[in-house]
């Protein structure tokens, strides 16, 4: 078992540029999430996918976009990156009524 | 006031001693309860989850809770320097109807040999 992997570990983008960050779990939850961690900000919901089909808001949506494509893959899009969105990325999972979640290894992004 | 408060740290304590980490939350039905620990530049890793009043020890790990103060604490036996990393505070509050949880910004413990 793989557990939560996420696709790529590090990117650079200039202000505007677009990209998708892709995460996947091969552990039959049904739960997934992202999250942006910014030094003394902790972490921080930016959206939550319930079960497949469903996604919703969590405390930081603004300028960013998620697709639940399968049970297994939840990918956060990133429309027009700005610099304040320089963060590490993390996508996490859980099983049905189970509240631990677990972590992929996250992705480093820098918007200059 | 933030929904999950902890000391940011650093806290230091020498090798062998006994490290002790202090989380308080605001949502007073809150019922679930985590300590993640994460290494730096590493995804959070889970250590204990609690959910009733009172000591959980794992190991070299003790999770205390107190629903009437508000505050869950971890506390490290024996510590190492393997141990020093930051630690996070999560909670489920009563009243997100699903699995969110709300964590806190950690406590970055050093524990020196």
């Amino acid at each position: 078992n793989a557990g939560v992997t996420q696709t790529p570990k590090f990117q650079v983008l200039k202000t505007g540029q677009s990209m998708t960050l892709q995460c996947a779990q091969d552990m039959n939850h049904n739960s997934m999430y992202w999250y942006r961690q910014d030094p003394g900000m902790g972490l921080r919901l930016i959206y939550y996918s319930a079960s497949e089909g469903t996604t919703d808001k969590g405390e930081v949506p603004n300028g960013y976009n998620v697709s639940r494509l399968n049970k297994r893959e939840f990918s956060l899009r990133l429309e027009s990156a700005a610099p304040s969105q320089t963060s590490v990325y993390f996508c996490a999972s859980s099983a049905p009524h189970g509240d631990t979640q677990y972590f992929g290894p996250g992705t480093r992004l820098t918007v200059l | 006031q933030k929904e999950v408060e902890q000391n940011s740290g650093p806290l230091s304590v020498p090798e062998g001693a006994i490290a002790s980490l202090n989380c308080t939350y605001s949502d007073r039905g809150s019922q679930s309860f985590f300590w993640y620990r994460q290494y730096s530049g590493k995804s959070p890793e889970l250590i204990m989850s609690i959910y009733s009043n009172g000591d959980k020890e794992d190991g070299r790990f003790t999770a205390q809770l107190n629903k009437a103060s508000q505050y869950v604490s971890l506390l490290i036996r024996d510590s190492q320097p393997s141990d020093s990393a930051t630690y996070l505070c999560a909670v489920k509050p009563m009243n997100t109807g699903f699995q969110k949880l709300v964590f806190g910004t950690g406590t970055r413990l050093l524990v020196s040999p």
